[in-house]
Formats: structure tokens, sequence, C-alpha cells
């Protein structure tokens, strides 16, 4: 099966960029996804990026595809403390509607 | 649009009790729900995925019967958690797609929290 790795924590200050990084191994992989978890809640959809797309961008979310790596990444640009949360990156697996969740990465934002 | 909710928000129960989760999809029908569980600081583990009036597929080394799943309608599905002991605590997250060129795309509902005594 697939298997999708995360930084398992990251911490910037408010105003800064963030970089959320996640490499995966399925590159059948039709969608890549993007979701927010807050404390005690389900899962936001953020952003998506279809396979053959490199770039998407999204107000203050830009996805960045690198298909040859196998490498996903989500920059947000002037991180507020509201953008604290967990992160995971997912890929559809096997062509299939299923999808694979990384490990997720916990972001926290510091005055 | 694409709101998916799940009832109840936190369930505590006895151990050997049944507990039913409702999965619901607000504003869309959905063609195909997915249940997770998900454990504290650990990503989410697909249990199983459901398409309304047929028999769910289990995940490997997922019980299906003591995981049961109901999806009884393009809006509903249900979990239910037989005979509940406590390692069976844990969040449980239902998604749902809509289908068509957005098949992939899952849309979540808020999450259970079972604490079983």
């Amino acid at each position: 099966g697939e298997d999708v790795e995360q930084s398992l924590f990251l911490s910037v200050r408010e105003g800064d960029s963030s970089v959320i990084n996640c490499t995966y191994t399925d590159s059948s992989s039709t969608y890549l996804y993007w979701y927010k978890q807050e404390p005690g809640a389900g899962l936001q959809l953020l952003t998506y990026i279809f396979s053959n797309m490199d770039m998407k961008q999204d107000q203050r979310l830009t996805v960045l595809l690198n298909k040859k790596d196998k490498h996903l990444s989500l920059r947000i640009a002037d991180t507020q403390t509201g953008d604290s949360a967990i992160y995971f990156c997912a890929g559809s697996t096997g062509g299939g509607n299923k999808l694979t969740f990384g490990t997720g990465t916990q972001l926290k934002v510091e005055l | 649009g694409a709101v998916v909710s799940q009832h109840p928000s936190w369930v505590i129960c006895k151990s050997g009790t049944s507990v039913k989760i409702e999965c619901r999809s607000l504003d869309f029908q959905a063609t195909t729900m997915f249940w997770y569980r998900q454990f504290p600081k650990q990503s989410l583990m697909l249990m199983a995925t459901s398409n309304e009036g047929s028999k769910a597929t289990y995940e490997q080394g997922v019980e299906k019967d003591k995981f049961l799943i109901n999806h009884a309608s393009l809006t509903l599905s249900t979990l239910t958690v037989t005979s509940a002991h406590p390692e069976d605590s844990s969040f449980y997250i239902c998604s749902a797609t809509l289908g068509g060129a957005l098949q992939f795309t899952q849309y979540f509902g808020p999450g259970t929290r079972l604490t079983v005594l």
C-alpha cells in the first residue's frame, strides 16, 4: 500500500510563512489533498491538486507538487494563530476513491 | 455546501454495550461514505467503505461483526460498535464523497469521541 510521510511538528512566528512537506510512494494518485484538523474536531478540506498540475494557489495557500520526487508541500503565507492545527496530506490510492493519509504535521504559531 | 454531520459528538458507555454513531450528508447525496478511527496524536485509519444499498467493504484487520455498518440511504450511514470494550475507545470520523468528477474528494464529519469504561 501507499506510504505517506510528513514531519511531525513545525513551529513558526505569526506573520511568517509556513511550509509543510509531504512525501508519498503511490505515483498513481490522481488527486492530492491537504486537510486541517483542529483539536477534537473532524478534518476540514483546505485544498487539493490534480496530479497533472505543478502548483495551485488559493488565497494564502500554495500547493506545490513535484511528481518526479513524489513530494507535495503546502505553504501558508502570513501565518496566523488560527492556523495552529494538525495538517494532513492525503492521496487517492491505487486509482480508487480511498484516501491514504499522512502522519500529520502539528503546526504551532507563536506570537 | 458539502456538510457532513455526526451524532453523537461524544458518548461514554459501559463495557459490553453497543453504541451507534450516525453520519449524515446534510446538503448532498453521498455515493460513498467512509468510516475512520483515529487514536490520540495519530493519523486516520480507514475502517470501511460504505456504498448505499450494499454491504460495506472492510479494511484488513477490521472485524465486520464488531463494527456493523449500515448505509440505508444516500444521506445516512451508521456505525454500530457492538459489545464495546475499553480498547474500542477512540475518535471515530466519517466522510462522504459527492461522486462524479469529485469522487475522490472526501468531506468529513466533526467526529465522535467514544469512551468505553
